[in-house]
């Protein structure tokens, strides 16, 4: 049973326009929801968190978006590039454990 | 440099020969953990460890065990490996499993080690 549901399963993105990724999530004790971002051949990296009691929080071109009553969060990547190009994680903590979403493998196409 | 590294990057071997992943973080970190990464899966927690001789059960812990006898180690066993293991593992370490909400909850992953069981 996935805790933390992840989409799209792959997106394609024009150079500079906006990718958005997003997650939900039935466990309200989740308490953290961090999201990575991995490279092939390399190990994910965080890349932006949030904490619920927050709506939004913002890093240079990655946004956060937090409903904590929909229990959907989601990650938007403004002015996308091909650098960009990589697979991403949501995943939420209860505790001491961590859930993480499918991933999203984005292409930022020049 | 600040590091989490894992040993070996990429092992074949025949089900049933029980085998070690080494784990190391140089970070002087408490909590550390396993994961396995599988296509449409994502990453599933494995084991985690609070700190020294504390270790306790992720998601999918059936057919692996763990040891934390020292802080800047934490190997993942696997007594007898089965096909269904094979898959791409990742340890992890953190300053500290749940205190604060600012970069102490930052997870370093190591490189990743890719095992095949046939």
């Amino acid at each position: 049973q996935q805790q933390v549901k992840q989409s799209p399963q792959s997106l394609i993105v024009q150079k500079g326009g906006i990718s958005i990724i997003n997650c939900a999530y039935e466990n309200t004790a989740f308490d953290y929801f961090p999201w990575y971002q991995q490279f092939p051949g390399k190990g994910p990296a965080l890349l932006i968190a949030i904490r619920p009691d927050v709506s939004e929080k913002k890093e240079g071109r990655f946004t956060i978006s937090f409903n904590k009553s929909a229990k959907q969060f989601s990650l938007h990547i403004m002015d996308s590039q091909p650098g960009d190009s990589a697979t991403y994680f949501c995943a939420a903590r209860a505790g001491n454990q961590f859930y993480f979403g499918t991933g999203t493998s984005l292409t930022v196409i020049p | 440099e600040a590091q989490v590294t894992q040993n070996p990057r990429y092992l074949i071997t025949v089900t049933g020969k029980k085998l070690t992943v080494t784990c190391s973080q140089n970070m002087n970190h408490e909590y550390m953990s396993w994961y396995r990464q599988d296509p449409g899966l994502g990453l599933r927690q494995i084991y985690y460890s609070m700190n020294v001789e504390v270790t306790d059960k992720g998601d999918v812990p059936e057919g692996y065990k763990v040891s934390r006898k020292e802080k800047r180690n934490f190997p993942l066993i696997l007594e007898s490996p089965s096909p269904n293991q094979t898959s791409l593992y990742f340890c992890a370490s953190s300053v500290s499993g749940n205190r604060g909400f600012s970069s102490t909850d930052t997870q370093y992953f190591g490189p990743g080690t890719r095992l095949t069981v046939l």
